[in-house]
């Protein structure tokens, strides 16, 4: 157990539709992080909140929107969902936001899957 | 824009037999290369972290490598559980501390 919690694990849903993933950063870690991993794209970095105020922004569709709250934990809304956006989407947590040298912590993941 | 280039994309080994995994690098200013294992279904865990040219990092059968322009990972008498997708990651100097990540190389190793 790496510390970060990531909800639901599977989620099965049909085009057109909205979902939102859950993620719990390990305790201490202000940062938190949204990858999406799909089998020719690699882990392809969304966007970074860091103590509840969005950090960076990478390539993230407008469709798709994150919030930091303020317990820390973190949601990523997906909507008007497309067969495209199935893959595997990591939240990971650091406990630094800028200039730090240290790694993430990965969550085990939600495997979305669009019908 | 940074880039991570991994080669092979894939590579079958028996186990015993040594071999390295490339990665090729595109930054402006290098604040760490990270190594990461990541299991089939399963979340990246965190390997190594490497800072300046020169430098390496050894865990059990793995060692990591950090040239200005590429890091290897070498693998020493690799077993079957060493079985796993291989990632490699930059962090820029230039911006936040997030991180750009190669495609991966997927190692399977038989007994």
């Amino acid at each position: 157990d790496s510390g970060v919690t990531q909800t639901p694990k599977h989620l099965i849903t049909a085009t057109g539709q909205r979902v939102t993933l859950r993620c719990s950063p390990r305790s201490g870690d202000l940062s938190v992080y949204w990858y999406q991993q799909s089998l020719d794209q690699g882990l392809q970095f969304l966007i970074q909140y860091y103590n509840g105020e969005e950090r960076a922004k990478g390539n993230i569709l407008e469709r798709f929107s994150a919030q930091q709250f303020p317990d820390l934990h973190s949601e990523l809304n997906l909507s008007s969902l497309e067969l495209g956006d199935s893959a595997l989407y990591f939240c990971a947590s650091s406990v630094e936001g800028a200039g730090g040298r240290i790694g993430y912590t990965f969550g085990s993941g939600t495997r979305l899957t669009v019908v | 824009e940074d880039q991570v280039t991994q080669s092979p994309e894939a590579l079958r080994l028996q186990e015993g037999e040594s071999s390295s995994l490339n990665c090729s690098y595109t930054v402006s200013g290098l604040r760490g290369l990270f190594w990461y294992r990541q299991d089939p279904g399963k979340g990246p865990e965190f390997l190594f972290t490497l800072y300046s040219a020169g430098e390496e990092k050894e865990k059990e059968r793995l060692k990591a490598t950090l040239t200005k322009k590429e890091s290897f990972l070498h693998i020493t008498a690799p077993k079957p559980e060493d079985s796993a997708t291989y990632l490699c990651a930059v962090q820029s100097d230039s911006g936040y501390s997030t991180l750009t990540f190669g495609k991966g190389t997927m190692l399977l190793v038989s007994p």
